[in-house]
């Protein structure tokens, strides 16, 4: 079957580096999307890969491996406003897009 | 688990014909549905959100006659594309909010990819 694992929680301090890992398991593969997502708002898309490789956006960077079926986001210099849940998406070979559960990352002072 | 299906999954069809993708919550009630398009490598843009029993409430730049939303049930919403056209060739998701087990959530279903030849 079709499946994403993503921690359900982790905590993390302000400033400092967090990284969120997610696995999948997809009939056929057409990329990995990661998106944020505040309480009561709709997720906002953060990076998509489809290659191998890290890629990097600011404080956000995301990382593929394919032939492990592997991804994490990394978030540097953690700020408050980073409290969210992070969906890891992936997407396969008919453009189908599984959901992982999402994994709540509490910012703390 | 609570899941929410799409179907169909896939649709191709020509210019000026319509569609209608359905979206089911499968295992729980959900009071809200929410329409969503997704363009390419984008984020999700919400098109619509509606309650069970009501009219749809349609974000600004969204046709609410091209775009026809029905939630007659608390499991079951459908969008109609009206006559289609190649621009309307995109992702559509839907999710559901409703109470799975004690909490009120939010879950997303697989999408409907539609391409308008």
């Amino acid at each position: 079957g079709q499946n994403i694992d993503q921690p359900t929680e982790m905590t993390a301090t302000e400033g400092a580096i967090v990284q969120i890992n997610c696995t999948y398991q997809t009939s056929g593969f057409n990329g990995l999307f990661w998106y944020q997502q505040h309480a009561g708002e709709a997720p906002t898309f953060l990076s998509y890969n489809v290659l191998d490789g890290l890629e990097e956006k600011g404080r956000f960077s995301s990382f593929l491996s394919r032939s492990k079926g592997y991804s994490y986001l990394l978030l540097k210099e953690l700020q408050m406003k980073d409290s969210a849940s992070y969906l890891c998406v992936a997407m396969d070979s008919n453009y189908q897009l599984i959901w992982g559960a999402g994994t709540k990352l509490i910012i703390k002072p | 688990g609570a899941v929410v299906s799409q179907h169909p999954s896939w649709v191709i069809c020509k210019s000026g014909t319509s569609v209608k993708i359905e979206c089911r919550s499968l295992d729980f009630q959900a009071t809200t549905m929410f329409w969503y398009r997704q363009f390419p490598k984008q984020s999700l843009m919400l098109m619509a959100t509606s309650n069970e029993g009501s009219k749809a409430t349609y974000e600004q730049g969204v046709e609410k006659d091209k775009f026809l939303i029905n939630h007659a049930s608390l499991t079951l919403s459908t969008l109609t594309v009206t006559s289609a056209h190649p621009e309307d060739s995109s992702f559509y998701i839907c999710s559901a909010r409703g109470l799975a087990g004690l909490s009120e959530t939010q879950y997303f279903g697989p999408g409907t990819r539609l391409l308008v030849l």
